[in-house]
Formats: C-alpha cells, structure tokens, sequence
C-alpha cells in the first residue's frame, strides 16, 4: 500500500518568516494530494490540494508543489501569522471504487512566534 | 447542513466493554470512512466504504467493525475495547469522485479512553 513520508514533525519560525514542510509517497499510482491543518482542538480542514497533471497551485499565501518523477510534494506559507499555528498533514490519494482514499503523513506541529 | 456529525464526543469504557461510535452525514456523500488519531501519528485509516453495501479494511482494522447499509450512515464498532483503542477518531466523507476533488469532510472527532 501507500506510504507516506512528512517531514519535519515539529517546526518553529518568527512571524513573517516563510515555513515548509515535505512529504514524500511510494505509490506512483497516487494521483491527489490534499494537505489538511488542524488546529488544537479542532478537526482536520482541507487548506490546498493538487492533481497529479499540475506541478504548482497557489492560494495567497500557500503554495503546493508537485514532483511526480522524485514522488514529493511540498507545502510552502510564506509571511507566516500566529494563525497558521497548527498541525498540518499531507495525504496521498489513489482512486478506488470511484473515491479517492487517501494515506496521510504523520504531521507536522507548525509554531510561529509573535 | 448539519455536515459530518459524530456521537459521543467523549467516552470512558472499561477493557472488554463494546460499544459503538455514530457517524452520519447529509451532504450525500459515497466515500466514508473512520480514522484514529494517536500522537505522533497522523491519521490512520481503520475502515472505509465507497457506497451503501461496501465496506473494506485500512491500515489498523483489527478490533473495530463497520457496516453501511445506507449512504447517510457508518457506525464503527469496537467488540472487546482494549487500552491500545484509547485514541481520538474522526469519521470523515467525500462526494468527488476522481477526477474530481477528493476533499475529506472530518467530523469533530470522539475521544475514547479504555481504562
């Protein structure tokens, strides 16, 4: 089955600084990549995601990135805000059945420090 | 739209009770599924179903049942709970099916503690 890598499991920027996380999956069949915050408490919400026919998508400041030949993908949060304090996961997704069934990385805890 | 909703949102049970955790959604959704939450590593996929009728096995299925007998429904069962089961678990469902968007919609989660 799939398995999924996500490093780091903990980082920590200032408040402005730009902060990524990456992740790397075995399956080459994976073909939808969602990354998902959670926040304390709170239950995991879909921030961005990316197919497997696009190398990049943005959303202000988030940004995913696509390398289907190395098999990784990376979130990028430029000018972080205490906000984004959180944990955030990525997930590799293959289609079976007619859905997608995704395997998540173990998380990573993002802390920005005002 | 009331969304995912899960019921209870916390529970303590004794080792070897069973009991049973309510997921249901009404956004019409063919995927759903059950995940566990344990810290330091992610989400872990227990069972999940493509429709009403189908169910099959993730990652950790062992000591937890589901059935789907309608597409609103998935109750996870633990048989004989185990310390090991203490956890948070989320339900989760999606509509999209490839090559559309296959977000997860999550549920608020129940907290299970085996004493």
């Amino acid at each position: 089955g799939e398995n999924v890598e996500q490093h780091p499991s903990t980082l920590s920027v200032q408040e402005g600084d730009s902060a990524v996380i990456k992740c790397t999956y075995s399956d080459s069949a994976s073909n939808y990549f969602p990354w998902y915050k959670q926040e304390l408490g709170k239950r995991p919400q879909l921030i961005i995601d990316i197919r497997s026919n696009v190398g990049e998508k943005k959303d202000q400041r988030i940004a995913v990135t696509l390398n289907k030949t190395a098999k990784h993908f990376s979130l990028h949060i430029t000018e972080t805000q205490p906000e984004d304090s959180a944990v955030y996961f990525c997930a590799a997704s293959t289609s079976g059945g007619g859905s997608y069934i995704p395997t998540f990385g173990r998380g990573t805890s993002l802390i920005v420090h005002p | 739209n009331a969304g995912v909703t899960q019921t209870p949102k916390f529970q303590v049970l004794k080792t070897g009770q069973s009991m049973t955790l309510q997921c249901a959604q009404d956004m019409n959704h063919e995927y759903m599924s059950w995940y566990r939450q344990d810290p330091g590593m992610g989400l872990r996929l227990i069972h999940y179903s493509v429709g009403a009728g189908i169910t099959d096995q993730g990652e950790v299925p062992n000591g937890y049942n589901v059935s789907r007998s309608t597409t609103e429904d998935f109750p996870l069962r633990l048989l004989s709970a185990a310390p090991s089961q203490t956890s948070v678990y989320f339900c989760a469902s999606s509509y999209s099916p490839p090559p559309g968007t296959g977000e997860l919609f999550f549920g608020e989660g129940s907290r299970l503690t085996v004493l």
